[in-house]
């Protein structure tokens, strides 16, 4: 089976901090994804990445930015976390040209305070 | 840009047959998908249609009209354990290689 795994289930963070969310997936996808999932706005694209190295924003990029030194691994920055980023955060991996089957892991739910 | 439109709930008792709409707007298109979630869990996907027709896969099905923009899925026998969040998502020329998702149905089967 296809993993996706996020380094932290919860976290609890300060206004201001620099948080860092891990994503790894062990499938050797290119393409790799984060969104947030906040109630009623659904699923919300922030960044996306088809090659290491590779990034593209995607519909809420403001506050936020991404690495991808590795294949395998694809991380959301917070540089200054606020309150209006708590959030539960989604990462997925797709193989397929068509990205159209993603994979996703558990989430990361995010409170800054 | 993109954007996509589903109703936010939907009830339907246990056996019954439920259809869930998804009317999309999008700049090229490439297809349509469908995922489900459940209450604290992770999206996970059920269908994908990139032609007109309908797909089936076991008690789900789904249906694409390119020519009206419109799709639906169908869930048939249903079951308790159906009780979920259903998203659809398109993916088009401007998104590239990611999928733009809706914002939700939330499907309640009661016994």
């Amino acid at each position: 089976d296809v993993k996706v795994t996020q380094s932290s289930r919860y976290l609890v963070k300060r206004t201001g901090e620099k948080v860092f969310l891990e994503c790894v997936q062990d499938m050797d996808h290119e393409n790799m994804f984060w969104y947030r999932q906040d109630p009623g706005l659904g699923l919300r694209l922030i960044y996306f990445s088809y090659d290491v190295k590779m990034k593209e924003k995607g519909d809420i990029p403001e506050g936020y930015s991404v690495s991808r030194e590795k294949k395998e691994r694809f991380s959301l920055i917070l540089e200054s976390a606020s309150t209006n980023q708590t959030s539960m955060y989604l990462c997925a991996s797709s193989g397929d040209s068509g990205a159209n089957v993603l994979t996703f892991g558990a989430g990361s739910r995010l409170t800054v305070l | 840009g993109q954007s996509l439109e589903q109703p936010s709930e939907v009830t339907a008792v246990e056996g019954a047959i439920v259809q869930i709409n998804c009317t999309y707007q999008t700049s090229g298109f490439y297809g349509l998908s469908w995922y489900q979630q459940h209450d604290g869990g992770a999206p996970t996907f059920l269908s994908y249609n990139a032609l007109d027709g309908l797909e089936e896969t076991g008690r789900f099905s789904s249906f694409l009209s390119r020519s009206d923009s419109y799709g639906y899925l169908l869930l048939q026998e249903l079951q308790m354990k159906d009780s979920a969040s259903y998203f659809c998502a398109v993916r088009d020329y401007q998104a590239g290689t990611a999928l733009i998702f809706g914002k939700g149905t939330t499907l309640s089967v009661s016994s």
